[in-house]
């Protein structure tokens, strides 16, 4: 099956620094990939929408400048929080879309879990 | 009112019992819905998808929809403990790149 990884599984950084997460689809090519935030108990939330080549779209109330999208290839979107602070703490989840959906189906990576300190 | 509402649980549950979850929604635009399995700390694996109402059935996993009163259910028969794990039902308006509308999700825990 289609599998889609995230790197790092989980990082703490301290307040006021930069943090890159990446999202890679292993064994499909994703012209476009999500990025969800899961606050706990609380829904996934769309971030934006990366497609290959192209600029990110975000969602209403996601700050662009402080959350730096990057679909550089067709595997691969990076995430990066920029001068994040303690309530950007949360669970950044991406999936990928195959360039053929079947289904609607999105692939999700298995997250990365963001402590800000 | 939220567009998609799920009660967040925990739902607990014997072995062996019928589990049903459910989820309510206000936006009549969506004809796709979807169930994901989320298990602590993990991403989202999907468990059923179905269009427009009516059910469907896979193994122990029945998923109906109801498009007339805008509710959708998940039926899980002869739950297992390792069916402990949080429910998402997702929709959306369109199929293919378009974006899912997620419920919190409900904690599912079977005991043995």
């Amino acid at each position: 099956g289609a599998v889609v990884s995230q790197h790092p599984s989980w990082v703490i950084c301290k307040s006021g620094t930069s943090v890159k997460i990446e999202c890679r689809s292993l064994d499909f090519q994703a012209t476009t990939m999500f990025w969800y935030r899961q606050f706990p108990k609380q829904s996934l939330m769309l971030m934006a929408t990366s497609n290959e080549g192209s600029k990110a779209t975000y969602e209403q109330g996601v700050e662009k400048d402080k959350f730096l999208i990057n679909h550089a290839s067709l595997t691969l979107s990076t995430l990066t929080v920029t001068s994040a602070h303690p309530e950007d703490s949360s669970f950044y989840i991406c999936s990928a879309l195959p360039g053929l959906a079947v289904d609607n189906e999105q692939f999700f990576g298995p997250g990365t879990r963001l402590t800000v300190l | 009112q939220k567009e998609v509402e799920q009660d967040p649980g925990p739902l607990s549950v014997p072995e062996g019992a019928i589990v049903s979850l459910n989820c309510t929604y206000s936006n009549s635009a969506f004809q796709y819905f979807m169930w994901y399995r989320q298990y602590s700390r993990k991403g989202p694996e999907l468990l059923m998808y179905t269009y427009s109402s009516g059910n469907k059935e896979d193994g122990r996993f029945t998923a109906q929809v109801d498009k007339s009163s805008k509710y959708i259910s998940l039926f899980i028969r002869d739950s297992q403990p390792s069916d402990s794990a949080t429910y998402l039902c997702a929709m959306s308006a369109y199929s293919g790149y378009s974006t899912l509308t997620f419920g919190k999700g409900t904690m599912l825990l079977v005991s043995p």
